[in-house]
């Protein structure tokens, strides 16, 4: 497609629902990001995909956050049992190459969740 | 210690005039690259400018400048000429290393463009 593209944009669960966060990144792109971006705060670095491979998983949270990119184009990201204090916008960045590029980085307008 | 430090939580400008938006950072690694993300209303993070630390030139962009200096560890985003639609929050952004490495964010500025 012609840019990053995250579904729903918008998702209310209740308390110990699990959701799941879909990214649908530019087509070729072989980088694959997910941050997590409280309100009034900047993105913060959840995890990285080179291809379908899960490099660097350091920034989740804990261990009800578990993210996938099985054929290494669109990913999934699922919290679990969720919290109050998973309520953010979650927004998934996409890159041809790997993320050691001047500008590589495109991103999605998020997905917005709000646990209640 | 924070890695990206933007101390203006916001910013106001009158249309036509140029702002500027700071940032300063934190590292002890001599590779490393800066970044400025506009994020409007709908919230997507659109790419403005990169400098890397090697690059003898402060980078330009169309309106957008990074006044880049290495000794201050400091990567100012001026724009020039401020238009209705650049009212939006501001990330500064570093990634550190040449090889892989995330970006960390600072916490943003938010610019309001008035008529």
């Amino acid at each position: 497609g012609a840019g990053v593209s995250q579904s729903p944009r918008y998702k209310v669960a209740k308390r110990g629902q699990d959701v799941a966060l879909r990214c649908d990144p530019i087509s070729g792109h072989v980088s694959l990001f997910w941050y997590q971006q409280a309100l009034g705060q900047g993105p913060e670095f959840l995890t990285y995909f080179q291809n379908e491979a899960q490099l660097d998983k350091s920034g989740l949270p804990s261990d009800r956050f578990f993210a996938e990119r099985p054929e290494g184009s669109v990913s999934t990201l699922k919290i679990q049992r969720t919290q109050q204090e998973d309520s953010a916008v979650y927004l998934c960045a996409s890159s041809l190459v790997g993320p050691g590029g001047e500008g590589g980085y495109t991103f999605g307008s998020g997905t917005r969740l709000t646990v209640v | 210690a924070q890695k990206i430090t933007q101390t203006q939580p916001g910013m106001f400008v009158q249309e036509k005039e140029a702002v500027t938006l700071d940032c300063t950072y934190d590292t002890s690694d001599p590779s490393y690259g800066l970044f400025w993300y506009k994020q409007p209303s709908s919230g997507e993070m659109i790419f403005l400018i990169y400098q890397g630390s090697y690059d003898q030139q402060n980078a330009t962009e169309g309106r957008y400048s990074l006044n880049f200096q290495k000794a201050r560890k400091s990567a100012n985003l001026v724009i020039s000429a401020s238009q209705l639609g650049d009212s939006a929050m501001y990330f500064c952004a570093m990634r550190e290393g040449s090889g892989y490495s995330t970006l960390t964010f600072g916490k943003g500025t938010m610019l309001l463009v008035s008529p």
